[in-house]
């Protein structure tokens, strides 16, 4: 069974500071991996997501993560936050095609961002 | 392009009351699923459909159903509400491998649900 870990539940930065949200998962099969993000009294939209290639990924908004297979871990950083970016961040993790999770998405418990002025 | 939709946006119901959840997609989806979300939980998969007439139970499934007559709906139900059920419900939906799907949900905006 496929398990995922956001190590924060909560993380409080300053306009303009770095952030980073940390996701750890377990799976025994090789995965997809996705950040969704959650605006107050929104549905999920989603951030980035790594499925093959090159372990970097990028979003339109300037957050990017890191696939670290060795690790097992799909950390989302940005280098400066805004405060529009306050919103709950969700990692999540599904199969590769064929596999038994494919399209069922297992979720992190979620982090909240509250980036202060 | 409406995408998924769901209604009703809010719902207070009595314990023991039923209701049904409608979810509708106009993407041409094959996998439709509903999670709930609960604060600290994340998000839980109750159940899950690959296709119209194929559904299957997800990690939450006790004490709801569902059926998937059309590929567009999707609807869940409660047969008898109860106070754990509080809960806000997404409805997802994505393409399957098959048709180049990369496993990525396509979510509605929410069902916020109270069970006094």
């Amino acid at each position: 069974a496929q398990s995922v870990t956001q190590l924060d539940s909560q993380v409080p930065v300053f306009e303009e500071a770095p952030v980073e949200l940390r996701c750890n998962y377990s799976s025994s099969v090789s995965v997809y991996l996705f950040w969704y993000v959650q605006y107050p009294n929104q549905g999920l939209q989603l951030l980035l997501k790594y499925l093959s290639g090159s372990t970097l990924v990028e979003s339109i908004n300037g957050f990017e993560a890191e696939f670290n297979k060795s690790q097992t871990s799909f950390h989302l950083r940005k280098p400066s936050v805004h405060i529009s970016d306050t919103a709950e961040y969700f990692c999540a993790v599904s199969d590769h095609p064929g596999g038994t999770s494919y399209g069922k998405l297992t979720f992190g418990q979620g982090t909240i961002l509250t980036v202060h002025p | 392009n409406a995408g998924v939709t769901q209604t009703p946006k809010f719902q207070v119901l009595k314990t023991g009351q039923s209701m049904t959840l409608q979810c509708a997609q106009d993407m041409n989806h094959e996998y439709m699923s509903w999670y709930r979300q609960d604060p600290g939980m994340g998000l839980r998969l109750i159940h899950y459909s690959v296709g119209a007439g194929i559904t299957d139970q997800g990690e939450v499934p006790n004490g709801y159903n569902v059926s998937r007559s059309t590929t567009e709906d999707f609807p869940l139900r409660l047969l008898s509400a109860a106070p754990s059920q509080t809960s806000v419900y997404f409805c997802a939906s994505s393409y399957s491998a098959g048709t180049g799907g990369n496993g990525e949900l396509f979510f509605g905006e929410g069902s916020r649900l109270t069970v006094l």
